[in-house]
Protein backbone atom coordinates (compact mmCIF):
# COMPACT_ATOMS: atom_id res chain seq x y z
CA UNK A 1 0.00 0.00 0.00
CA UNK A 2 1.15 3.45 -1.09
CA UNK A 3 2.70 5.71 2.32
CA UNK A 4 4.17 8.92 2.71
CA UNK A 5 7.08 9.60 5.53
CA UNK A 6 7.74 12.82 7.03
CA UNK A 7 10.43 11.97 9.55
CA UNK A 8 10.29 15.82 11.25
CA UNK A 9 7.73 15.96 13.33
CA UNK A 10 8.44 18.97 15.20
CA UNK A 11 11.08 21.38 13.68
CA UNK A 12 11.83 24.66 15.80
CA UNK A 13 14.40 27.31 14.41
CA UNK A 14 14.51 31.05 14.34
CA UNK A 15 13.92 33.44 12.01
CA UNK A 16 16.14 33.92 9.19
CA UNK A 17 17.19 30.10 9.50
CA UNK A 18 16.42 27.49 6.18
CA UNK A 19 14.38 25.22 6.40
CA UNK A 20 14.13 21.76 5.20
CA UNK A 21 11.45 19.27 5.83
CA UNK A 22 11.44 16.16 4.52
CA UNK A 23 9.46 13.67 2.75
CA UNK A 24 9.40 9.81 1.50
CA UNK A 25 7.21 8.20 -0.23
CA UNK A 26 6.48 4.27 -1.37
CA UNK A 27 5.02 3.71 -4.68
CA UNK A 28 6.50 2.58 -7.61
CA UNK A 29 4.12 4.24 -10.33
CA UNK A 30 3.36 7.69 -11.76
CA UNK A 31 2.81 9.74 -8.72
CA UNK A 32 1.54 13.52 -8.11
CA UNK A 33 3.18 15.08 -5.19
CA UNK A 34 1.92 18.11 -2.84
CA UNK A 35 2.68 20.25 0.20
CA UNK A 36 -0.19 21.50 2.34
CA UNK A 37 0.17 24.05 5.41
CA UNK A 38 -1.94 24.83 7.83
CA UNK A 39 -1.75 27.96 9.49
CA UNK A 40 -3.00 27.94 13.38
CA UNK A 41 -7.33 28.47 13.24
CA UNK A 42 -7.13 27.96 9.15
CA UNK A 43 -7.92 25.45 6.78
CA UNK A 44 -5.63 23.37 5.23
CA UNK A 45 -4.57 24.92 2.13
CA UNK A 46 -1.68 24.13 -0.88
CA UNK A 47 1.79 25.03 -0.62
CA UNK A 48 2.88 23.93 -3.99
CA UNK A 49 2.26 20.84 -6.30
CA UNK A 50 4.10 18.50 -8.09
CA UNK A 51 2.51 16.81 -11.74
CA UNK A 52 5.45 16.95 -14.22
CA UNK A 53 8.30 18.95 -15.64
CA UNK A 54 10.94 20.32 -14.01
CA UNK A 55 11.15 18.45 -10.71
CA UNK A 56 12.12 22.02 -8.67
CA UNK A 57 8.74 23.12 -7.82
CA UNK A 58 8.31 27.21 -6.88
CA UNK A 59 5.18 27.89 -4.70
CA UNK A 60 3.97 30.29 -2.63
CA UNK A 61 5.43 32.47 0.03
CA UNK A 62 9.32 31.79 -1.06
CA UNK A 63 8.59 27.85 -0.43
CA UNK A 64 9.98 25.09 -3.21
CA UNK A 65 10.50 21.39 -3.34
CA UNK A 66 12.48 19.38 -5.00
CA UNK A 67 11.65 16.21 -6.62
CA UNK A 68 13.79 13.56 -6.55
CA UNK A 69 12.29 10.39 -8.02
CA UNK A 70 15.38 8.17 -7.67
CA UNK A 71 14.63 8.81 -3.97
CA UNK A 72 11.48 8.76 -3.97
CA UNK A 73 11.72 12.19 -2.10
CA UNK A 74 9.78 15.37 -2.37
CA UNK A 75 11.71 17.53 0.42
CA UNK A 76 10.49 21.05 1.27
CA UNK A 77 12.79 23.97 1.81
CA UNK A 78 12.72 27.68 2.19
CA UNK A 79 16.21 29.85 2.59
CA UNK A 80 14.92 31.85 5.48
CA UNK A 81 11.99 31.36 7.64
CA UNK A 82 9.82 34.21 8.89
CA UNK A 83 7.38 33.80 11.99
CA UNK A 84 4.18 33.77 9.76
CA UNK A 85 5.45 30.39 8.56
CA UNK A 86 4.53 28.72 11.93
CA UNK A 87 2.13 26.32 10.81
CA UNK A 88 1.59 21.82 10.23
CA UNK A 89 3.12 21.03 6.99
CA UNK A 90 1.32 18.12 5.03
CA UNK A 91 3.40 16.23 2.41
CA UNK A 92 0.81 14.22 0.19
CA UNK A 93 1.08 12.24 -2.92
CA UNK A 94 -1.79 11.20 -5.72
CA UNK A 95 -1.45 8.25 -7.50
CA UNK A 96 -3.57 6.80 -10.26
CA UNK A 97 -6.65 6.90 -8.69
CA UNK A 98 -7.90 10.35 -7.52
CA UNK A 99 -6.99 9.92 -3.88
CA UNK A 100 -4.23 11.87 -1.90
CA UNK A 101 -2.28 9.80 0.72
CA UNK A 102 -1.17 12.13 3.61
CA UNK A 103 2.21 11.67 5.55
CA UNK A 104 1.57 12.64 9.77
CA UNK A 105 2.22 16.60 9.10
CA UNK A 106 5.18 18.51 10.63
CA UNK A 107 4.53 21.55 13.06
CA UNK A 108 6.81 24.44 12.34
CA UNK A 109 7.46 26.85 15.21
CA UNK A 110 9.41 29.72 13.80
CA UNK A 111 11.05 31.80 16.97
CA UNK A 112 11.25 35.48 16.58
CA UNK B 1 -16.74 33.94 -2.57
CA UNK B 2 -16.03 30.62 -3.64
CA UNK B 3 -14.91 28.04 -0.50
CA UNK B 4 -16.12 25.10 1.35
CA UNK B 5 -18.16 25.25 4.50
CA UNK B 6 -18.09 22.89 7.29
CA UNK B 7 -20.76 23.18 10.31
CA UNK B 8 -20.60 22.50 13.24
CA UNK B 9 -16.69 23.23 14.05
CA UNK B 10 -16.89 21.79 17.00
CA UNK B 11 -19.13 19.13 18.96
CA UNK B 12 -19.32 17.47 21.72
CA UNK B 13 -22.20 14.53 21.99
CA UNK B 14 -23.53 11.34 23.75
CA UNK B 15 -22.88 7.97 23.08
CA UNK B 16 -25.53 6.53 21.08
CA UNK B 17 -26.71 9.78 19.44
CA UNK B 18 -27.73 10.12 15.71
CA UNK B 19 -25.20 13.02 13.85
CA UNK B 20 -24.75 14.70 10.74
CA UNK B 21 -21.48 16.47 9.70
CA UNK B 22 -22.14 18.98 6.86
CA UNK B 23 -20.10 19.86 4.52
CA UNK B 24 -21.06 22.54 1.29
CA UNK B 25 -18.77 24.09 -1.30
CA UNK B 26 -19.40 27.12 -3.81
CA UNK B 27 -16.78 26.07 -6.05
CA UNK B 28 -18.83 23.73 -8.61
CA UNK B 29 -16.74 20.96 -8.10
CA UNK B 30 -17.55 17.64 -9.16
CA UNK B 31 -15.46 15.84 -6.62
CA UNK B 32 -15.99 15.87 -2.93
CA UNK B 33 -13.96 14.19 -0.09
CA UNK B 34 -14.28 13.30 3.59
CA UNK B 35 -11.11 12.71 5.66
CA UNK B 36 -10.18 11.73 9.26
CA UNK B 37 -7.68 12.89 10.94
CA UNK B 38 -6.50 11.56 14.88
CA UNK B 39 -4.30 14.21 16.92
CA UNK B 40 -0.70 13.17 15.57
CA UNK B 41 -1.72 11.07 12.68
CA UNK B 42 -2.07 11.25 8.94
CA UNK B 43 -5.48 12.14 7.35
CA UNK B 44 -7.24 9.11 5.88
CA UNK B 45 -9.80 9.02 3.39
CA UNK B 46 -13.63 7.94 4.70
CA UNK B 47 -15.43 8.53 1.64
CA UNK B 48 -15.60 10.11 -1.81
CA UNK B 49 -17.82 11.17 -4.53
CA UNK B 50 -17.04 11.87 -7.83
CA UNK B 51 -20.60 14.14 -8.69
CA UNK B 52 -23.92 13.76 -7.84
CA UNK B 53 -25.44 9.96 -6.28
CA UNK B 54 -21.76 9.04 -6.14
CA UNK B 55 -20.43 7.66 -3.26
CA UNK B 56 -17.64 5.90 -2.39
CA UNK B 57 -15.67 4.17 0.81
CA UNK B 58 -12.20 5.15 1.40
CA UNK B 59 -8.49 3.87 2.34
CA UNK B 60 -10.06 3.96 5.94
CA UNK B 61 -12.68 1.77 6.82
CA UNK B 62 -15.38 4.03 8.58
CA UNK B 63 -19.18 3.19 10.08
CA UNK B 64 -20.18 6.59 8.90
CA UNK B 65 -22.61 7.30 5.82
CA UNK B 66 -22.61 9.98 2.67
CA UNK B 67 -25.10 11.25 0.47
CA UNK B 68 -24.42 13.81 -2.64
CA UNK B 69 -28.10 14.46 -3.63
CA UNK B 70 -26.60 18.39 -4.81
CA UNK B 71 -23.37 18.74 -6.44
CA UNK B 72 -22.57 21.27 -3.42
CA UNK B 73 -23.69 19.27 -0.38
CA UNK B 74 -21.35 16.29 1.00
CA UNK B 75 -22.87 15.52 4.63
CA UNK B 76 -21.81 12.78 6.83
CA UNK B 77 -23.88 11.07 9.10
CA UNK B 78 -23.34 8.35 12.15
CA UNK B 79 -26.42 6.73 13.09
CA UNK B 80 -25.01 6.36 16.45
CA UNK B 81 -21.73 7.73 17.93
CA UNK B 82 -19.27 6.04 20.03
CA UNK B 83 -15.86 7.29 22.02
CA UNK B 84 -14.05 5.74 19.41
CA UNK B 85 -15.66 8.29 16.79
CA UNK B 86 -13.86 10.84 18.18
CA UNK B 87 -11.64 12.36 15.57
CA UNK B 88 -11.39 15.31 13.59
CA UNK B 89 -13.66 14.95 10.46
CA UNK B 90 -12.16 16.90 7.10
CA UNK B 91 -14.59 17.73 3.73
CA UNK B 92 -12.45 18.83 0.68
CA UNK B 93 -13.08 19.47 -2.87
CA UNK B 94 -11.56 19.57 -5.79
CA UNK B 95 -12.61 20.12 -9.69
CA UNK B 96 -12.97 17.04 -12.10
CA UNK B 97 -11.07 16.62 -15.83
CA UNK B 98 -7.73 17.53 -16.07
CA UNK B 99 -5.57 15.86 -13.33
CA UNK B 100 -3.24 18.34 -12.99
CA UNK B 101 -6.07 20.91 -11.58
CA UNK B 102 -6.97 18.35 -9.16
CA UNK B 103 -5.54 19.67 -6.21
CA UNK B 104 -8.22 19.46 -3.11
CA UNK B 105 -9.32 22.13 -1.24
CA UNK B 106 -10.16 21.74 2.13
CA UNK B 107 -12.78 22.83 4.79
CA UNK B 108 -12.00 24.10 8.47
CA UNK B 109 -12.98 20.52 10.29
CA UNK B 110 -15.55 19.96 12.60
CA UNK B 111 -13.94 18.33 15.70
CA UNK B 112 -16.10 15.59 17.15
CA UNK B 113 -15.58 14.34 20.61
CA UNK B 114 -17.84 11.54 21.59
CA UNK B 115 -18.60 11.00 25.75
Amino acid sequence: AQSVSQHNHHVILSEAASLELGCNYSYGGTVNLFWYVQYPGQHLQLLLKYFSGDPLVKGIKGFEAEFIKSKFSFNLRKPSVQWSDTAEYFCAVKTGANNLFFGTGTRLTVIP
Amino acid sequence: EADIYQTPRYLVIGTGKKITLECSQTMGHDKMYWYQQDPGMELHLIHYSYGVNSTEKGDLSSESTVSRIRTEHFPLTLESARPSHTSQYLCASSHGGDPSYNEQFFGPGTRLTVL
